[in-house]
């Protein structure tokens, strides 16, 4: 079974600040792929990454990059120097190959909060 | 569409009573997706279709609920003699090719929030 933890439920940071959003995840599948959403406070779900288990090269957009270990099965998100428009719910997903279609397992989400 | 539209918005319901709630995916998108939502969850699967065909409906919790997408287009969740504990937000997804799996990025409507009172 596939499981993805968020066990950080809420972060508040004062704007300017850098904050790492973590995310641990389980699978057995050695084929897969990992996102991350954004949910703003007007409720839709936002794609944000996609990253695939053989692709370990570090991303950065931006303001936002994305540390993937494989070795630690974590797949981290940092937002630099943080602004109040990233205060948002932020879910990490992981999507196994087998089986077929896109049946996203979510974590429980990371409220952050960026105050001025 | 520009985006998938999910109708209604909020929808507030008396325990019993049956509900529909739609989902306009964006046009050509081959595959539609249904999760939903808890408050403070993550989205959990529900079921999807590629085109008409329903391929999977693991995620339905029991058999009051049903979906459907007649035509491979617009889709409909359907939830029987609603319960408290079926109320969520309900999300829709598309992805414009079919069940490749791990490949496509879904686009999410802004979800139909269902009180059931």
């Amino acid at each position: 079974a596939q499981k993805v933890t968020q066990a950080q439920t809420e972060i508040s940071v004062v704007e300017k600040e850098d904050v790492t959003l973590d995310c641990v995840y389980e699978t057995r599948d050695t084929t897969y792929y990992l996102f991350w959403y954004k949910q703003p406070p007007s409720g839709e779900l936002v794609f944000l990454i996609r990253r695939n288990s053989f692709d370990e090269q570090n991303e950065i957009s931006g303001r936002y990059s994305w540390n993937f270990q494989k070795s630690t099965s974590s797949f981290n998100f940092t937002i630099t120097a943080s602004q109040v428009v990233d205060s948002a719910v932020y879910f990490c997903a992981l999507n196994i190959l087998t089986g077929g279609g896109n049946k996203l397992t979510f974590g429980t989400g990371t409220q952050l909060k960026v105050e001025l | 569409g520009a985006g998938v539209s999910q109708s209604p918005r909020y929808k507030v319901t008396k325990r019993g009573q049956d509900v529909a709630l739609r989902c306009d995916p964006i046009s050509g998108h081959v595959s539609l997706y249904w999760y939903r939502q808890a408050l403070g969850q993550g989205p959990e699967f529900l079921t999807y279709f590629n085109y008409e065909a329903q391929q999977d409906k693991s995620g339905l919790p029991n058999d009051r609920f049903s979906a459907e997408r007649p035509e491979g287009s617009i889709s409909t969740l359907t939830i029987q003699r609603t319960e408290q504990r079926d109320s969520a937000m309900y999300r829709c997804a598309s992805s414009p090719r079919q069940g490749i799996s791990g490949a496509n990025v879904l686009t999410f409507g802004a979800g139909s929030r269902l009180t059931v009172l």
